[in-house]
């Protein structure tokens, strides 16, 4: 399988705190994309980033790529309560996506 | 509003009783795909469509079938369910021409096969 893992699996943090989540992937890639996931509710876009870039940012977001090691990570900075969810990212293979694990996210009021 | 709608949210049924999820979406986007996820595995990709008529397999498509006769829908059928397929299933589309952008997803459908 060509699916990714997010490490760590869970996090807890307080409210304020930076949450920091790893993506690690198995073949080349044109883009690499994170989503979040409410309970069980469908997953919501976060930011992509294309194999060319090195580092993005949106918000309170920000997302490194490093192709030579394949692996991608996503800083959520100043975390809210609403921050707490899975966080999944997903790569890219011709017209396939895979999908890690995940990291299960809390953050604590 | 731009979204895309399955149904149904919820059923429960029993094994080899034939079913159908319906998938729509109102964005024009040519490219829709099925997944199912299960706790430890993340999403896996079933079937996928890059325009009317053209479908391709996923990483698990074995006891799934689909189709694409129009643009807006893309239903998941499950000739013969079994109980290995009690999983929460999601249907996504993305941008026309745009097979890797973002995709957008539905609320979800939580299948249990008895």
């Amino acid at each position: 399988s060509q699916q990714g893992e997010e490490d760590p699996q869970a996090l807890s943090i307080q409210e304020g705190e930076n949450a920091t989540m790893n993506c690690s992937y198995k073949t080349s890639i044109n883009n690499l994309q994170w989503y979040r996931q409410n309970s069980g509710r469908g997953l919501v876009h976060l930011i992509l980033i294309r194999s060319n870039e090195r580092e993005k940012h949106s918000g309170r977001l920000r997302v490194t790529l490093d192709t030579s090691k394949k692996s991608s990570s996503l800083l959520i900075t100043a975390s809210r309560a609403a921050d707490t969810a899975s966080y999944f990212c997903a790569t890219d293979a011709g017209n396939q996506f895979y999908f890690g694990t995940g990291t299960s996210l809390t953050v604590i009021p | 509003e731009a979204q895309v709608t399955q149904n149904p949210r919820y059923l429960i049924t029993v094994t080899g009783k034939k079913l159908t999820v319906t998938c729509s979406q109102n964005m024009n986007h040519e490219y829709m795909s099925w997944y199912r996820q299960d706790p430890g595995l993340g999403l896996r990709q079933i079937y996928y469509s890059m325009n009317v008529e053209v479908t391709d397999k996923g990483d698990v498509p074995e006891g799934y079938k689909v189709s694409r006769k129009e643009k807006r829908n893309f239903p998941l059928i499950l000739e013969s369910p079994s109980p290995n397929q009690t999983s929460l299933y999601f249907c996504a589309s993305s941008f026309p021409g745009a097979a890797t952008d973002t995709q957008y997803f539905g609320p979800g459908t939580r299948l249990t096969v008895l």
